[in-house]
């Protein structure tokens, strides 16, 4: 059974700092690894669609890499701003008999202005 | 494109009353369309697979006599909670699948059950 696991599970940092989410996945067969982004109390805005076959994908100041051997992703944040902060969740998709996205517990994170 | 709306956004109920919810593709027809719960600081959890005129799929630990899905048209899925109780308080959440893999979200309905 795939498993996600997002690490840290809570960042601070200062506003303008370059920063660094990890997500990893236990099960390497996948079809793509997405990134979003969810507000409190809100729906689920995507960043990011990495197929599984690409190593990385860029959006503004944003990059995801995806290494599926070693059964891990990062997103990059870069020039971090106030409007940043929200919980960063990373899903997998697996197919198979799983057709829905496994998701991770996610990163809540903070932008000190 | 790929925009889902769900309605409503939040709805409260009497424990032991029963609840729908409405997923809709807006601007393209959704051959699968999905339910997550998402319970406070946790993640998501798939609920249910629905594909058009078909029986859902239902995941592990999921009644699906509890929890209700139609999904009569490649634009519409519906989720009803039945006889609700507290412990189903929670922000469900769709999506929609067109071709390809990727999901479009719907914004999301906080249940309370009273």
């Amino acid at each position: 059974k795939q498993e996600v696991t997002q690490i840290p599970a809570a960042l601070s940092v200062p506003e303008g700092e370059n920063l660094v989410l990890n997500c990893s996945f236990t099960d390497s067969a996948i079809y793509n690894l997405q990134w979003f982004r969810q507000d409190p109390g809100k729906g689920l805005t995507s960043l990011l669609l990495i197929q599984s076959s690409q190593r990385e994908q860029t959006s503004g100041r944003l990059n995801a890499s995806l290494d599926k051997s070693s059964g891990r992703s990062t997103l990059y944040i870069a020039a971090s701003q106030p409007g940043d902060s929200a919980t960063y969740l990373c899903a997998v998709y697996s197919g198979g008999g799983a057709d829905g996205l496994t998701f991770g517990k996610g990163t809540h994170l903070i932008i000190q202005p | 494109g790929a925009v889902v709306s769900q309605h409503p956004s939040r709805v409260i109920c009497k424990s032991g009353t029963s609840v729908k919810i409405e997923c809709r593709s807006l601007d393209f027809q959704a051959t699968t369309m999905f339910w997550y719960r998402q319970f406070p600081k946790k993640s998501l959890m798939l609920m249910a697979t629905s594909n058009e005129g078909s029986k859902a799929t239902y995941e592990q630990g999921v009644e699906k006599d509890k929890f209700l899905i139609n999904h009569a048209s490649l634009t519409l899925s519906t989720l009803t909670v039945t006889s609700a109780h507290p412990e189903d308080s929670s922000f469900y959440i769709c999506s929609a699948r067109r071709s390809g893999y990727e999901q479009y979200f719907g914004p999301g309905t906080r249940l309370t059950v009273t």
